[in-house]
């Protein structure tokens, strides 16, 4: 295990629903992301957020809202989502968001908008 | 912008052979590099990191070597087993910390 968790590990929902992914880290780590992973494509950075602040916004559609209560807890708040939204979301943790440390990911959440 | 990619989308090897993940990027100005490793069901996972002012690191079984002039990245992995199957991908980090991810390269061995 990578002391990265997600929840929920599948998720299907009508693009009416709104729905929130959960990630905690037990790293002890400052940094956390958001990443977007579809098939046969580069993993797509979403967000950053570093001591709670968020630091990076990467485009992202405002269907997608991310919440960062602590450096321990990362939610992704979804809401009218599109089919093409469909994607395995990943979380990950890192010292801080200098980016010369590794990232630790979670499992990820397996997400599909039908 | 940014382009880092593989030469290969799939390899396959026999098991106690190597295998070598070949990786190519495009800003001359990037200073970190990592390959991870992502088993079916689950997230990345980091395998080894090399820095711009390096042109080998190893690791336990591998190897990764930067050639800076052609800006080519490889894994190299060291007597490879089944549970080395896997997709595996590179990312570089340029100057403002800013990573960028290829499109990986599905392992599989050959028992």
């Amino acid at each position: 295990e990578t002391g990265v968790t997600q929840t929920p590990r599948h998720l299907v929902m009508g693009m009416t629903n709104k729905k929130s992914l959960k990630c905690e880290q037990h790293l002890g780590h400052n940094a956390m992301y958001w990443y977007k992973q579809s098939a046969k494509k580069p993993l797509e950075l979403m967000f950053v957020y570093n001591f709670k602040e968020q630091t990076e916004n990467n485009s992202v559609p405002s269907r997608f809202s991310p919440e960062c209560p602590n450096s321990s807890h990362l939610f992704l708040h979804l809401h009218t989502l599109q089919p093409e939204d469909s994607a395995l979301y990943l979380c990950a943790s890192s010292q801080d968001d200098r980016g010369l440390y590794e990232q630790y990911f979670g499992p990820g959440t397996r997400l599909t908008v039908t | 912008g940014e382009s880092v990619g593989l030469h290969l989308p799939t390899l396959s090897v026999q098991e106690g052979d190597n295998s070598i993940i070949n990786c190519a990027y495009s800003n001359s100005a990037s200073d970190y590099f990592i390959w991870y490793k992502q088993e079916s069901g689950k997230g990345p996972q980091f395998i080894i990191d090399i820095r711009s002012n390096m042109d080998k690191r190893q690791g336990q079984r591998v190897t990764v070597l930067l050639n800076k002039t052609v800006k080519h990245l490889s894994l190299q992995i060291a007597a490879t087993q089944p549970g080395d199957s896997a997709v595996y991908f590179c990312a570089e980090v340029n100057t403002g910390n800013q990573f960028y991810f290829g499109t990986g390269t599905s392992l599989t061995v050959i028992p």
